[in-house]
């Protein structure tokens, strides 16, 4: 594809409600990392895929939060029982190669607000 | 753990003036690289820095990596409307892939 996609860009959900966001990383991209970015704060790390193999999700917040990416392409990101805090923008980037060194491309990201 | 430190938070100059944004690691990195996120939108890559003391330049802006790749330095020459936004610098530490952002530097631009 010509970027990453995610969808959708906009998520309200009511506090206890579960979310799924979904992640279309460039086609052939070996790598896929999911970010948070609190309002007015830089991304940080959440969760790291290799093809299907999810290798480090060391910057989960909680168990709250789980991954996947079953064929090694699409990506989803699923929060259960959603609380305020959880309000941020979700980004997804994809890169080529599966080292730690490439070029990451962020999708356009999916504002979640809890109410 | 390992923290991207960046400075200023924000800056505000008149249009034709210079800018530089600053970045500092705890730890020694492998790489850095920069991102530009204009308002309301992602971080868009701009460059990567590799090797100790490298200096690239695109357009009016210069990207420098210290001697000891712990620090980094963004300058751009001339501001134009153009260049609103926050620049972030992020550092790779060692082979993990994920990418560890400072807190940005919010550019405004007054014309």
């Amino acid at each position: 594809g010509a970027g990453v996609s995610q969808s959708p860009r906009y998520k309200v959900a009511k506090r206890g409600q579960d979310v799924a966001l979904r992640c279309d990383p460039i086609s052939g991209h070996v790598s896929l990392f999911w970010y948070q970015q609190a309002l007015g704060q830089g991304p940080e790390f959440l969760t790291y895929f290799q093809n299907e193999a999810q290798l480090d999700k060391s910057g989960l917040p909680s168990d709250r939060f789980f991954a996947e990416r079953p064929e090694g392409s699409v990506s989803t990101l699923k929060i259960q029982r959603t609380q305020q805090e959880d309000s941020a923008v979700y980004l997804c980037a994809s890169s080529l190669g599966g080292g730690g060194t490439d070029t990451q491309y962020f999708g356009p990201g999916t504002r979640l607000t809890v109410l | 753990g390992q923290q991207v430190m960046q400075i200023p938070q924000y800056q505000h100059v008149q249009e034709g003036e210079d800018f530089t944004t600053y970045c500092n690691s705890s730890t020694t990195l492998s790489n850095i690289q920069w991102y530009k996120q204009r308002p309301g939108g992602h971080p868009v890559f701009l460059i990567q820095l590799v090797k100790s003391g490298e200096v690239k330049k695109q357009k009016r802006l210069t990207f420098q990596f210290g001697e000891a790749k712990k620090n980094s330095s963004l300058h751009i020459t001339a501001t134009q409307t153009t260049d609103v936004g926050t620049y972030f610098c992020a550092g790779h530490g060692g082979s993990q892939g994920n990418l560890i952002f400072g807190k940005g530097t919010k550019l405004s631009v007054k014309p």
